[in-house]
């Protein structure tokens, strides 16, 4: 079974440029969250879709960050422009729903981003 | 509001047990995970228990939860090197609520 697939798995780029987060949910998980990892806080939660709608982006830190789920197989994490402060890994997780019953989330391998 | 504490770091012998707590405050809780991260890689769920019980036993993890108290402890038995790695209580209010609040995780070291 493929699990979440990330990509990219590294990015490094400078200051101020843009850049694009992707990730593949397990398919026929209709829940996908967005992670953001640091030394400082921990693992916080950035935004969550249901059924390709966003539910809770309260946790999206600025109007610099961005997300978009365009269908059930694929959704992006947007930062533009980028500022180091953003250097961090940030993990994507899908879960199903199932009658009700919560199920577990599965996490990729993540991304690990660094602005110079 | 949710919050998950742990204490950051725990060290243990090889062969030994490892106990890793947890408390958490919201009473509403329905489910209770663990999740174990290893180095560059993402989080890996290991068990969970509804809050309806009190113990769940898998091989050689046990996860005991006392709700009055809320709280959570994972049992780590023979602990072994490959058990080296951060492991993440985590709790939800279930019933279709996907949101999970993590706790801060705690690194453990098995020395051999």
């Amino acid at each position: 079974d493929a699990g979440v697939i990330q990509s990219p798995r590294h990015e490094v780029t400078e200051m101020g440029q843009e850049v694009t987060l992707r990730c593949k949910p397990i398919s026929g998980h209709d829940y996908l969250f967005w992670y953001r990892q640091t030394m400082m806080r921990g693992l916080e939660l950035l935004i969550y879709f249901n059924n390709n709608v966003p539910i809770d982006d309260s946790g999206m830190p600025e109007d610099r960050f961005s997300a978009k789920m365009p269908n059930a197989s694929f959704s992006t994490l947007k930062i533009q422009p980028s500022e180091p402060r953003d250097s961090a890994v940030y993990f994507c997780a899908s879960s199903l729903s199932a009658g009700g019953s919560n199920q577990p989330q599965h996490f990729g391998d993540g991304t690990r981003l660094s602005i110079l | 509001g949710e919050d998950v504490e742990q204490s950051l770091f725990l060290s243990v012998r090889e062969g030994d047990s490892s106990v890793i707590n947890c408390t958490y405050t919201d009473s509403s809780s329905t489910y209770l995970y663990w999740y174990k991260q290893e180095p560059g890689a993402g989080l890996q769920l290991l068990t969970y228990i509804f809050s309806n019980m009190d113990m769940k036993q898998d091989q050689r993890l046990t996860v005991l939860l006392n709700k009055k108290d809320k709280h959570l402890s994972l049992r780590i038995a023979d602990t072994q090197t490959g058990d080296s790695a951060i492991y993440f209580c985590a709790e939800s209010k279930g019933r279709g609520y996907q949101k999970v609040t993590f706790g801060t995780g705690t690194k453990l070291q098995v020395i051999p």
